[in-house]
């Protein structure tokens, strides 16, 4: 059974940094892309990150380009977010995603989520 | 960026009834790569359609999607009690993806 679970979560200040961690289990982890995506408070999913299976694809939303890092270990089974220069606008609900395939392919399983708080 | 519009914002249906939920794309949609997700109150979205018509493992066939390059429907055939939630749809066909605001199926 695929299972996905964020963690890393918490409330920030603006202007601070958070690493998100999400730990993949169920499945052969380096076969397949991940992605980050976030919802905030009352509002639509936003595709944040995106990273195939050996890191040789990587992208990252405008909202976020610059100041967020993706990156993933295989020898543990993890993915990770680091979040720099955070705002009040990256206060959300963060999901881990698992691509369907090694490449740029929808994602077919979520975790549940980690709540980042930006506020003073 | 391609940009995702969803209509209706919110659709008011009775169980029983038939749902057309429609995307409209900015551009063309390289390879149809265009998903649908539903997610309900407190929950993780889940995968319903994927390269706008495939139904994804376990989805029963009352979702059905159709549509090519900027024009994509999801249609639920007969809303069940456990349909009334919000779909999103979501590009993956650009190296930056996008997701449509979304479309609420509420009951009526």
């Amino acid at each position: 059974e695929v299972q996905l679970v964020e963690s890393g979560g918490g409330l920030v200040q603006p202007g601070g940094s958070l690493r998100l961690s999400c730990a993949a289990s169920g499945f052969t982890f380096d076969d397949y892309g991940m992605h980050w995506v976030r919802q905030a408070p009352g509002k639509g999913l936003e595709w944040v990150s995106g990273i195939n299976w050996n890191s040789g694809r990587i992208g990252y939303a405008d909202s976020v380009k610059g100041r967020f890092i993706i990156s993933r270990d295989n020898a543990k089974n993890s993915l990770y977010l680091q979040m720099n220069s955070l705002t009040s606008e990256d206060t959300a609900l963060y999901y881990c995603g698992k691509g369907a395939d090694g490449g740029w392919g929808r994602v077919d399983y979520w975790g549940q989520g980690a709540l980042v708080t930006v506020s003073s | 960026e391609i940009v995702l519009t969803q209509s209706p914002g919110t659709l008011s249906l009775s169980p029983g009834e038939r749902a057309t939920l429609s995307c409209r794309a900015s551009q063309s949609v390289s390879s149809n790569y265009l998903a649908w997700y539903q997610q309900k109150p407190g929950q993780a979205p889940r995968l319903l359609i994927y390269g706008a018509s495939s139904r994804a493992s376990g989805i029963p066939d009352r979702f059905s999607g159709s549509g090519s390059g900027t024009d994509f429907t999801l249609t639920i055939s007969r809303l069940e009690p456990e349909d009334f939630a919000v779909y999103y749809c979501l590009q993956y066909g650009s190296s930056l993806w996008t997701f449509g605001q979304g479309t609420k199926v509420e009951i009526k």
